[in-house]
């Protein structure tokens, strides 16, 4: 099955760039969706389609996708963005959706 | 406003089923795809198993086929999932979410709060 493999951490001080990444076998040629979730709070969807954004999802949340490694960028990182990140592809080979492992974004 | 408010979740023994159902409402249900998607205390999110709009696609996770079914009646703007022979491992938080299309490949843009299924005898 296909597998996603993101770090388990970022710290990012505010004001700063946080990039999390995730792997994945080719994963350039699939659409890649990100989502952050808040303790206690179901998921939101930030990034889909490797790069757009959802409506009220603000310009700092960006998304790269190539080769074996897609890339949420957080621009002018704030407090309220401190939260868990997860990946999601749609693996056609098993006609399964495929959530990455999930980093904990830390802003110190 | 789109919401998704799940039910059914509860404690159950192994081996024993449950139902869990999901009212949809501030949204034509029968456009989308709907999808189940748990998460176990403390873990990341596993996907469950996903419908098309028209019932025609239905996927299931490998850890759930054949005692898992899903289903949806969009006469009744309701997304269901029947769970049977059910496992210590399939306790979880159990959320419904929405597609952003008609075909489960779409990412998923509304979420429920969703609803506990803890397992144990």
């Amino acid at each position: 099955s296909y597998v996603l493999t993101q770090p388990p951490s970022v710290s990012v001080a505010p004001g700063q760039t946080a990039r999390i990444t995730c792997g994945g076998n080719n994963i350039g040629s699939k659409s890649v969706h990100w989502y952050q979730q808040k303790p206690g709070q179901a998921p939101v969807l930030v990034v889909y389609d490797d790069s757009d954004r959802p409506s009220g999802i603000p310009e700092r949340f960006s998304g790269s996708n190539s080769g074996n490694t897609a890339t949420l960028t957080i621009s002018r990182v704030e407090a309220g963005d401190e939260a868990d990140y997860y990946c999601q592809v749609w693996d056609s080979s098993s006609d399964h959706h495929v959530f990455g492992t999930g980093t904990k974004v830390t802003v110190l | 406003e789109v919401q998704l408010v799940e039910s059914g979740g509860g404690l159950v023994q192994p081996g024993r089923s449950l139902r869990l159902s999901c009212a949809a409402s501030g949204f034509t249900f029968d456009d989308y795809a709907m999808h189940w998607v748990r998460q176990a205390p403390g873990k990341g999110l596993e996907w469950v198993s996903g419908i098309s709009w028209n019932s025609g696609s239905i996927g299931y996770a490998d850890s759930v086929k054949g005692r898992f079914t899903i289903s949806r009646d969009n006469a009744k703007n309701s997304l269901y999932l029947q769970m049977n022979s059910l496992r210590a491992e399939d306790t979880a938080l159990y959320y419904c979410a929405k597609a952003l299309g008609p075909q489960s490949i779409a990412a998923l843009n509304y979420w429920g709060q969703g609803t506990l299924v803890t397992v144990s005898s």
